[in-house]
């Protein structure tokens, strides 16, 4: 699995964009890059996938470089029931085995 | 609401009772997951099912037995537990795509708050 790098936390405003940044170095050529939300006391939430260049859905969007080796979650005006944990997973859905690695994640803070 | 519920929500056992976790998947899925998170750790992968065989034991120890009726129920048995198994276990259900394939979009229940006491 692919092993991927997140700031442990973030801060922002309501109304702000906020964009988080991941990097896995090591991606495979086969490898997908899935973002998840998860509350406190809650289960992940699944966000957005995508393989390369852009991906956007009614909650956020996600750029991919060519390379690959990072990807940006972008939350478009946050509010404050976007304070939450991102995870970002990099893995194939072929060979790569059953494990989600969730890792630390990225502990979102949003104020007034 | 994700289309996987989890009962019960919240459980208090001794470390001599024997209790099961219930989850249970609308989504038409074909393989389902128990994950525990204890605090400000990540999650851990404990087992998967796969078209109802198991298909992974994450060295989880013994105390914890799954069982997989069926491909829309998962339970988590659980005896003699210790104090150190309080956390919050977590069901997902995602699509086997074949091959030994799963699909990284995984759905989670709202969890079990275990408190072993």
């Amino acid at each position: 699995l692919a092993k991927t790098t997140q700031p442990i936390s973030m801060d922002s405003y309501e109304g702000q964009e906020v964009n988080i940044t991941c990097s896995h170095n090591n991606i495979a050529t086969n490898d997908y890059i899935t973002w998840y939300q998860q509350f406190p006391s809650q289960g992940p939430r699944f966000i957005i996938q995508g393989y390369k260049t852009k991906v956007t859905n009614e909650v956020a969007s996600l750029f991919i470089p060519a390379d690959r080796k990072s990807s940006t979650l972008s939350l478009p005006r946050v509010s404050l029931s976007d304070t939450a944990v991102y995870y970002c997973l990099v893995g194939a859905t072929s060979n790569s085995g059953y494990a989600l690695n969730f890792g630390k994640g990225t502990s979102l803070l949003v104020t007034p | 609401e994700t289309g996987v519920t989890q009962t019960p929500r919240h459980l208090v056992m001794g470390m001599t009772n024997k209790k099961s976790l219930k989850c249970e998947q609308h989504l038409g899925h074909n393989a389902m997951y128990w994950y525990k998170q204890s605090a400000k750790k990540p999650l851990e992968l404990m087992f998967v099912y796969s078209l109802e065989e198991r298909v992974e034991n994450n060295s989880v120890p013994s105390r914890f037995s799954p069982e997989c009726p069926n491909s829309s129920h998962l339970f988590l048995h659980l005896h003699t537990l210790q104090p150190e198994d309080s956390a919050l276990y977590l069901c997902a259900s995602s699509q086997e795509l074949g091959g030994g394939r799963v699909s990284y979009e995984q759905y989670f229940g709202p969890g079990t708050r275990l408190t072993v006491t």
